[in-house]
């Protein structure tokens, strides 16, 4: 089974609707991250949680939020979704003490 | 945050050596260079990371030139599974003071010829 998982793995949504993307991870780690790549521009951080309790903005968190409902769960909401949001979208997980970042296989969504 | 520079894109011959470079000339003395990929279709891969000494590790070789302010990330073999887009990476601030940041740049994609 996949230590980081993210549902759904497709989605194409209209203009002004709501939508959650949630990642999963069974790695136990304590960190995790929101990231969306576009093409050409590269992975471009969203929103970052150290713990439950500890979330911050990352390079582009202007329309999104998050909530870390546990150690394990980390879901990211477009309360109003535009066009401009249709990108690829990662989670990914990081250990306390380490660099090393394990990203999800990832959620296309397409905004309408 | 300090910022680094890479190829759009090489080409590498089926397991011939491939030497991924990049450019950091703003790196601070507390950042660590770290080296992922994403091949086609899949989330990034972590690869590789270090500080100030050369790291070799089952996947690639890290060399970091001595003035840090190059590094070149190399497969020893390229493999048709090794066609990835091959990101350079700075960490940024400081772990325990959470401000910890990844920035990934648009890498370079590496092409393997059969």
């Amino acid at each position: 089974d996949a230590d980081v998982t993210q549902t759904p793995r497709n989605r194409i949504t209209k203009t002004g609707k709501r939508i959650m993307l949630e990642c999963s991870q069974t790695k136990g780690h304590d960190r995790m991250y929101w990231y969306r790549q576009d093409p050409g521009l590269g992975l471009r951080l969203i929103y970052y949680s150290f713990d439950v309790k500890d979330i911050n903005k990352g390079e582009i968190s202007d329309g999104y939020s998050v909530s870390r409902q546990a150690q394990a769960k980390f879901s990211l909401s477009l309360e109003s979704a535009i066009p401009n949001q249709t990108a690829l979208y990662f989670c990914a997980t990081s250990e306390l003490d380490t660099d090393t970042q394990y990203f999800g296989p990832g959620t296309r969504l397409t905004v309408l | 945050d300090a910022k680094t520079t890479q190829p759009n894109s090489m080409e590498s011959n089926e397991e011939e050596p491939v030497h991924l470079p990049c450019n950091h000339s703003t790196i601070s003395g507390t950042d660590y260079i770290h080296w992922y990929r994403q091949l086609p279709s899949q989330g990034p891969e972590y690869v590789i990371h270090g500080l100030t000494s050369n790291v070799n590790n089952r996947m690639a070789s890290l060399a970091i030139a001595e003035d840090r302010k190059s590094s070149t990330l190399i497969l020893h073999r390229a493999t048709l599974r090794d066609a990835a887009v091959y990101y350079c990476i700075l960490r940024a601030g400081d772990l325990r003071a959470g401000s910890y940041q990844l920035t990934f740049g648009k890498g370079t994609k590496l092409s393997v010829i059969p």
